[in-house]
């Protein structure tokens, strides 16, 4: 029973196409957020969402388009890919900043690769 | 801007001994909570354990123990007894609850169990 879901778990694709990678967490938190691990394995927040409100933005290029059609799915679109967008991307949840609950689950990974 | 050093890149320990990853933040907070994680090559984020910055009794998750210092903003984890299941990234990571629930992970660390 997955508290933390991606799909898919790896994805190849051309240089120029547009895909997506998808989020389900059943933890009933309120917030999730989707990272990218680069290949030196440094973990960076791109989005953070709460209640389906975004409330972190990093600098990310705008190719990079997250979707919370409700507060348990967080999807992450991502439009002409390049090949600097391979890597790891994690999505993770956390309850609100409650304690003890303040820590993030994370799911297994998806890692892209751009050919 | 809050930050987290990890300054071992990389450790080897034979099994059975006991080896201490070290972890130094950098923040301005006095409430935030400090997390270890570890990345086996499974690529899936765990939870090793936690700490609330209000506590001052260090925790302790069976084998795995930090030694927390506040003032000196330091948080280093301790494994007991390493197993080979041991050998994995690990990530130190802080948290400030109740504000932008943004969590900033270290580097980390690559450990090495030998048998």
């Amino acid at each position: 029973d997955t508290a933390v879901s991606q799909t898919p778990k790896y994805l190849v694709t051309q240089m120029g196409n547009d895909k997506s990678i998808k989020c389900e967490q059943n933890l009933g938190h309120d917030t999730m957020y989707w990272y990218k691990q680069d290949s030196k394995k440094f973990l960076k927040i791109m989005f953070s969402y709460n209640n389906k409100e975004l409330i972190i933005n990093e600098t990310v290029p705008n190719r990079f388009s997250p979707k919370s059609p409700d507060k348990a799915h967080l999807n992450l679109h991502i439009n002409s890919l390049e090949l600097g967008d391979s890597a790891v991307y994690f999505c993770a949840s956390s309850q609100d900043g409650i304690p003890p609950n303040t820590e993030a689950f994370f799911g297994q990974g998806t890692r892209l690769t751009v050919v | 801007a809050q930050t987290v050093t990890q300054s071992q890149p990389e450790m080897s320990v034979q099994e059975a001994e006991t080896v201490t990853l070290s972890c130094t933040y950098d923040t301005s907070e006095n409430n935030y909570y400090l997390f270890w994680y570890k990345q086996p090559p499974s690529r899936q984020m765990i939870l090793v354990i936690r700490q609330e910055a209000y506590k001052q009794q260090n925790a302790t998750e069976n084998r795995f123990s930090v030694n927390f210092q506040k003032a000196a903003k330091s948080f280093s984890l301790k494994i007991s007894d390493s197993q080979l299941g041991d050998t994995a990234m690990y990530f130190c990571a802080f948290m400030r609850p109740l504000r932008d629930d943004k969590i900033i992970f270290g580097k980390g660390t690559r450990l090495h169990i030998l048998p």
